[in-house]
């Protein structure tokens, strides 16, 4: 079956870590997305991509990095430097920019 | 600026009763509008989208409308299994590669036996 698979579903981090969530698709989807979801809050846009090898910040993405070097992979890297990375991240992937967003299950990440 | 509210926050229906919920947005350039209905702890799962004023899309007990500033989800009869929590989502037209998405904050919805 096509879809979008996060790992892993839970993750916990120590002040000072870097960690890695991982989001890989085979919907053959040219566009993906992170997200971050708070409560009571609308997703917010971390990164984006629209082609291997070329992304662009979104609305928050200090303290965040990702890569896109496969069509089917974009893994974010919460580093140490978001102060506050309590939260349940989001992956997606759309046809094209301008298609609706699939998403995968998501991953929370708890600071420990 | 753009802005996407939903209203309301919280609504609780018996097994049967008949509701709506509410998406408002202000955008310059409205591309698409987006329904998505989010089960706890998962990720959101795309039920319908609309793109001009007027049009309307139906699946099930759920059914879409748009006008020029807001959308409802209507949800007719609804079932313990439609209890979830439903965001919206409004592409904005830009200049750039890129129409943003700007999602509102949901609203949660529990469907009593």
């Amino acid at each position: 079956d096509g879809g979008i698979t996060q790992s892993p579903k839970y993750l916990f981090r120590k002040e000072g870590q870097n960690v890695t969530l991982s989001c890989e698709q085979n919907l053959n989807h040219d566009a993906m997305y992170w997200y971050r979801q708070d409560p009571g809050q609308g997703l917010r846009l971390i990164y984006y991509s629209q082609i291997v090898n070329d992304f662009q910040k979104g609305d928050i993405a200090e303290g965040y990095s990702v890569s896109r070097e496969k069509k089917e992979s974009f893994p974010l890297t919460v580093t140490s430097a978001q102060k506050n990375p309590t939260a349940f991240y989001l992956c997606a992937s759309s046809r094209s920019r301008v298609t609706e967003a699939f998403f995968g299950q998501g991953t929370r990440l708890t600071v420990v | 600026e753009d802005q996407v509210t939903q209203s309301p926050e919280a609504l609780r229906l018996q097994e049967g009763e008949s509701s709506s919920l509410n998406c408002s947005y202000t955008v310059s350039g409205l591309r698409g509008l987006f329904w998505y209905r989010q089960d706890p702890g998962k990720g959101p799962e795309f039920l319908f989208t609309l793109y001009s004023a007027g049009e309307e899309k139906e699946k099930e007990r759920l059914k879409a409308t748009l006008t020029k500033k807001e959308s409802f989800l209507h949800i007719t009869a609804p079932k313990p299994e439609d209890s979830a929590t439903y965001l919206c989502a409004v592409q904005a037209a830009r200049k750039t590669s890129y129409d943003k998405v700007i999602f509102g904050p949901g609203t949660s919805l529990s469907v009593i036996p």
